[in-house]
């Protein structure tokens, strides 16, 4: 099973900023890579699919970048409805895995 | 629009049974694979299951394989998980979740409902 690392655990940052999120696999998944966001009470979005792809109604401000084993989600200028849990999740390898979890909280 | 709407969760005894279900609109049912994805709580998420558009295809997490059995009835629009000798590390919310893309299997999910919460407990 492949293992999603995700860092940091916790990211404290300003409305405005620019925000970065780390992921890196166990082992080369290639470009098969999805980003979510999960909000408290409320089911995960999908952003970002095979690694740098937005997903439909996705803002240009969120953006991801990487291939093998490390990849990036970058929000470029941080909204305040953008504070919220995301996730990394591969589908290279079965079973489909997810990792841990960044959380982005307001500073 | 899509809607993905989930039921059946609630309070059980460990080594029972319960069976979810989801009700799907707003799309072609019949033309996606779909998956069950669970949450437990404060934690991450955990792929449980995925059936193929004509129920061709089924997989499972080893975690619930040989206890939960996961099944479609494109007529009803409804997907469902059989979920059977649950143990407590089965407490979650449970998801039903569809595949990213028509005809294929991506492994992606673009539409989730909002969960039903499973709490196994004595």
């Amino acid at each position: 099973e492949i293992v999603l690392t995700q860092s940091p655990a916790t990211l404290s940052l300003s409305p405005g900023e620019r925000a970065t999120f780390s992921c890196r696999a166990s082992q080369s998944i290639s470009n098969y890579l999805a980003w979510y966001q999960q909000k408290p009470g409320q089911a995960p979005r999908l952003l970002i699919h095979d690694a740098s792809n937005r997903a439909t109604g996705i803002p240009a401000r969120f953006s991801g970048s990487g291939s093998g084993t490390d990849f990036t989600l970058t929000i470029s200028s941080l909204e305040p409805e953008d504070f919220a849990v995301y996730y990394c999740q591969q589908r290279s390898n079965w079973p489909q895995t997810f990792g841990q979890g960044t959380k982005l909280e307001i500073k | 629009q899509v809607q993905l709407a989930e039921s059946g969760g609630g309070l059980v005894k460990p080594g029972g049974s319960l069976r979810l279900s989801c009700t799907a609109s707003g799309f072609t049912f019949s033309g996606y694979y779909m998956s069950w994805i669970r949450q437990a709580p404060g934690k991450g998420l955990e792929w449980v299951s995925y059936i193929g558009r004509n129920s061709n295809y089924i997989n499972y997490a080893d975690s619930v394989k040989g206890r939960f059995t996961i099944s479609r009835d494109n007529a009803k629009n409804s997907l469902y998980l059989q979920m059977n000798s649950l143990r407590a590390e089965d407490t979650a919310v449970y998801y039903c979740a569809r595949d990213f893309d028509s005809d294929l299997l991506t492994g992606y999910f673009d539409y989730w409902g909002q969960g039903t919460l499973v709490t196994v407990s004595s």
